[in-house]
């Protein structure tokens, strides 16, 4: 079955600081994949997305992802975190073109 | 670019009485429209999926007598929940699709439901 795994439910980080979060996917061939960013009490907002060609995809809000086939992942990443990314993040795959699987999600904490 | 409006953002209800919940797509015609449960510090779990004009497919282990989904027109999905107990109180999101499938999902700003 279909599935997406982000090993880490609770990332700290200080202001400034670069930031990672993982995200990790079981599925036979290559799905569309995504991240969303969520801030409490509020929907998805779509960062990116990678659905073929360049593996190192460029997002909104100065975030990027890159897709590596072999280890079936798709991390996020950004240089440098500003205390307004403090958030719910959510990877995403979609095995066809019809439905969302999410991660059980990790939440962004900054320090300033 | 796409918005998708939820109402009420948040709602307490008394157990056994039913609340309705809309999405609407303000700017674009949805014809897919989905419905997404949210558990707190858990993920999103798709309910059903909801087709104008047509009845809508839920994911196994959801009551569909429970969660009425209606698709009546390309702009509006309503979800009610009826009989409402504390055990339905929950983060309740939807999404619109664009007809490009998953590339074009704009998500609402979802519903808090307490019941009490």
């Amino acid at each position: 079955a279909q599935s997406v795994t982000q090993p880490d439910i609770h990332i700290t980080v200080s202001e400034g600081a670069s930031l990672e979060l993982r995200c990790n996917y079981s599925y036979g061939a290559t799905p569309y994949l995504f991240w969303y960013v969520q801030s409490p009490g509020q929907g998805l907002q779509l960062l990116l997305k990678y659905f073929s060609g360049d593996t190192l995809v460029q997002g909104i809000k100065g975030f990027e992802a890159e897709f590596k086939r072999s280890q079936s992942s798709f991390n996020l990443r950004k240089p440098s975190v500003h205390w307004s990314d403090a958030a719910e993040y959510f990877c995403a795959v979609a095995p066809n073109t019809d439905k969302l699987i999410f991660g059980t999600g990790t939440r962004l904490q900054v320090f300033p | 670019g796409a918005v998708v409006s939820q109402h009420p953002s948040r709602v307490i209800c008394k157990s056994g009485t039913s609340v309705k919940i809309e999405c609407r797509s303000l700017d674009f015609q949805a014809t897919t429209m989905f419905w997404y449960r949210q558990f707190p510090k858990k993920s999103l779990m798709l309910m059903a999926t909801s087709n104008e004009g047509s009845k809508a497919t839920y994911e196994q282990g959801v009551e569909k007598d429970k969660f009425l989904i209606n698709h009546a027109s390309l702009t509006l999905s309503t979800l009610t929940v009826t009989s409402a107990h504390p055990e339905d109180s929950s983060f309740y999101i939807c999404s619109a699709g664009l007809g490009q499938g998953v590339n074009g999902y704009t998500f609402g700003s979802g519903t808090r439901l307490t019941v009490v």
